[in-house]
C-alpha cells in the first residue's frame, strides 16, 4: 500500500528565503508525481507534475525533483514571498489512485 | 475554461438528512475524481470514474454513500442518510486521461452535520 510522507509539517521562513519541502514515497511504482498548492478555504492547485522517467521540473521559482528509486521528491522554491503562504501537498500516481500527502504548511513572513 | 466546479460550497444539514453534493468537470476531461478532505484523515479518494463509468470506488465509506456520473459534464456524489462524522470538505476534481495527467480540482463543498 502506497504511504506518502510529507517533511516537515509545518515551516516558517522570512521572506527572500529558499527553501526545501521534502516528500517520500514507499512504492516506487509510479507513474508521476504531483505537487499542489492549497490555499485556506479552496481547493488544490496543481504546480507540477514529474513523470517517473523525468528527473525534475521548473516552473519560474519552483523546481521539483524525483528520485523514484529512493522514494523521494523536493520542491525548492527560490526567493520566497508572503504570497508563497500555503499548504504544499504532494501526490504520487500509480494504477487508478493518486495518493497524498499530509502536507507542508508554509508561512513566510513579511 | 471556468475550471471544475462544484455546488454547493457550503451546506449545514442535521444528521438523519440527504445531502446530494454536484459536479461539473473541465469540458472534454474524461476522468472525475471524489475527495474528501478533514485534519484528521486529509485527502481520501472516494471514487474515481473513466468515461462517465465507476472504475474505482473502493474509498466509498458505506452504502449511505453513493456516487453517479449519468453524462459527461455532471456527477453527484449523495449521502443518506447523514451523520456528523461526515463533516468534511468533498472535493471534485477532473484531469484529461486519468491519474496519470494532471488533476484539476474545484474549490470543495464544505459539509457540516449536526
Amino acid at each position: 500500500k502506497q504511504e506518502v510522507t510529507q517533511i516537515p509539517a509545518a515551516l516558517s521562513v522570512p521572506e527572500g528565503e529558499n527553501l526545501v519541502l521534502n516528500c517520500s514515497f514507499t512504492d516506487s511504482a509510479i507513474y508521476n508525481l504531483q505537487w499542489f498548492r492549497q490555499d485556506p478555504g479552496k481547493g488544490l492547485t496543481s504546480l507540477l507534475l514529474i513523470q517517473s522517467s523525468q528527473r525534475e521540473q521548473t516552473s519560474g521559482r519552483l523546481n521539483a525533483s524525483l528520485d523514484k528509486s529512493s522514494g523521494r521528491s523536493t520542491l525548492y522554491i527560490a526567493a520566497s514571498q508572503p504570497g508563497d503562504s500555503a499548504t504544499y501537498l504532494c501526490a504520487v500516481s500509480g494504477g487508478f489512485k493518486t495518493i497524498f500527502g499530509a502536507g507542508t504548511r508554509l508561512f513566510v513572513k513579511a | 475554461d471556468a475550471g471544475v466546479i462544484q455546488s454547493p460550497r457550503h451546506e449545514v444539514t442535521e444528521m438523519g438528512q440527504e445531502v446530494t453534493l454536484r459536479c461539473k468537470p473541465i469540458s472534454g476531461h474524461n476522468s472525475l475524481f471524489w475527495y474528501r478532505q478533514t485534519m484528521m484523515r486529509g485527502l481520501e479518494l472516494l471514487i474515481y470514474f473513466n468515461n462517465n463509468v465507476p472504475i474505482d470506488d473502493s474509498g466509498m465509506p458505506e452504502d449511505r454513500f453513493s456516487a453517479k456520473m449519468p453524462n459527461a459534464s455532471f456527477s453527484t456524489l449523495k449521502i443518506q442518510p447523514s451523520e456528523p462524522r461526515d463533516s468534511a470538505v468533498y472535493f471534485c476534481a477532473s484531469s484529461l486521461a486519468g491519474a496519470g495527467d494532471t488533476i484539476y480540482f474545484g474549490e470543495g463543498s464544505w459539509l457540516t452535520v449536526v
